[in-house]
C-alpha cells in the first residue's frame, strides 16, 4: 500500500453507540494525525501521535472522543456515546518524521442517525 | 494561535481561463504553508509547500503559489485550468516544519469549471 488507507470508508451509527475508526498510515511513517472535517468545512486538527505517544490531544472535542496507536504504526478513533453533532469525515494523515509533510487518507464518512 | 482565511467559498471559472484562489494567515512568527485539494470523495491531495526560501513555489499539476510576508498571502495560481481541476481548495499553515503541532486550514473554495 503506497498510501495512507482508512476503515470503514462509511459509518452509519444510530446515536449512543460507540464507533471504532481504524487508520493505517503509510509504512515507516513516526507521525499520525486525526482530522475532523464537518460538511462545507475546513478539517479541524484532533490529535497527534509520534510513535506510540500521543503528544497532543488538545483537539479532541469531548472526554468521548479517544485516540490510540499501541505500537506505533496503526491508529483508532473511538467515539463513545455518538451525537449528532459528532457527524463528520473523520482523516487521518501521517508524516516520515514531525518535520515533514503530511499524507492524508480518504477518510472515514460518519453519520449519526 | 493561527488561523487561515480563505475569502472566496465559491469560485467559477471558464476552461483555459487563468486562476487565484485567495489565502490570508494570521501567525506570529514565519508560517509553513501549504495548499491541499480536495476531489469529492477523496482525501486531501498536497499541491504545494511553503517552508522557506523562494517565495514563489512550484507544485504539481501547474499549479504556483506566491508567500507575501507583508500581505500575510499565499495565493495559488494556475495560467490555464483544465476541467478536471474542479475540486475543494484547502490553504492551511502549520507553526512547525510540516505542521507537526497539526495543520490549521481555511473553510475552503470550491472550484467550479464552466466549459
Amino acid at each position: 500500500g503506497a498510501g495512507v488507507s482508512q476503515s470503514p470508508r462509511y459509518k452509519v451509527a444510530k446515536r449512543g453507540q460507540d464507533v471504532a475508526l481504524r487508520c493505517d498510515p503509510i509504512s515507516g511513517h513516526v507521525s499520525l494525525f486525526w482530522y475532523q472535517q464537518a460538511l462545507g468545512q475546513g478539517p479541524e486538527f484532533l490529535t497527534y501521535f509520534q510513535n506510540e505517544a500521543q503528544l497532543d490531544k488538545s483537539g479532541l472535542p469531548s472526554d468521548r472522543f479517544f485516540a490510540e496507536r499501541p505500537e506505533g504504526s496503526v491508529s483508532t478513533l473511538k467515539i463513545q456515546r455518538t451525537q449528532q453533532e459528532d457527524s463528520a469525515v473523520y482523516l487521518c494523515a501521517s508524516s516520515f518524521s514531525r518535520e515533514e509533510t503530511q499524507y492524508f487518507g480518504p477518510g472515514t464518512r460518519l453519520l449519526v442517525l | 494561535a493561527q488561523s487561515v482565511t480563505q475569502p472566496d467559498i465559491h469560485i467559477t471559472v471558464s476552461e483555459g481561463a487563468s486562476l487565484e484562489l485567495r489565502c490570508n494567515y494570521s501567525y506570529g512568527a514565519t508560517p509553513y504553508l501549504f495548499w491541499y485539494v480536495q476531489s469529492p470523495g477523496q482525501g486531501l491531495q498536497l499541491l504545494l509547500k511553503y517552508f522557506s526560501g523562494d517565495t514563489l513555489v512550484q507544485g504539481i499539476k501547474g499549479f504556483e503559489a506566491e508567500f507575501k510576508r507583508s500581505q500575510s498571502s499565499f495565493n495559488l495560481r494556475k495560467p490555464s485550468v483544465h476541467w478536471s481541476d474542479a475540486a475543494e481548495y484547502f490553504c492551511a499553515v502549520g507553526t512547525a516544519q510540516g505542521g507537526a503541532d497539526g495543520l490549521t486550514f481555511g473553510k475552503g473554495t470550491h472550484l467550479i469549471i464552466q466549459p
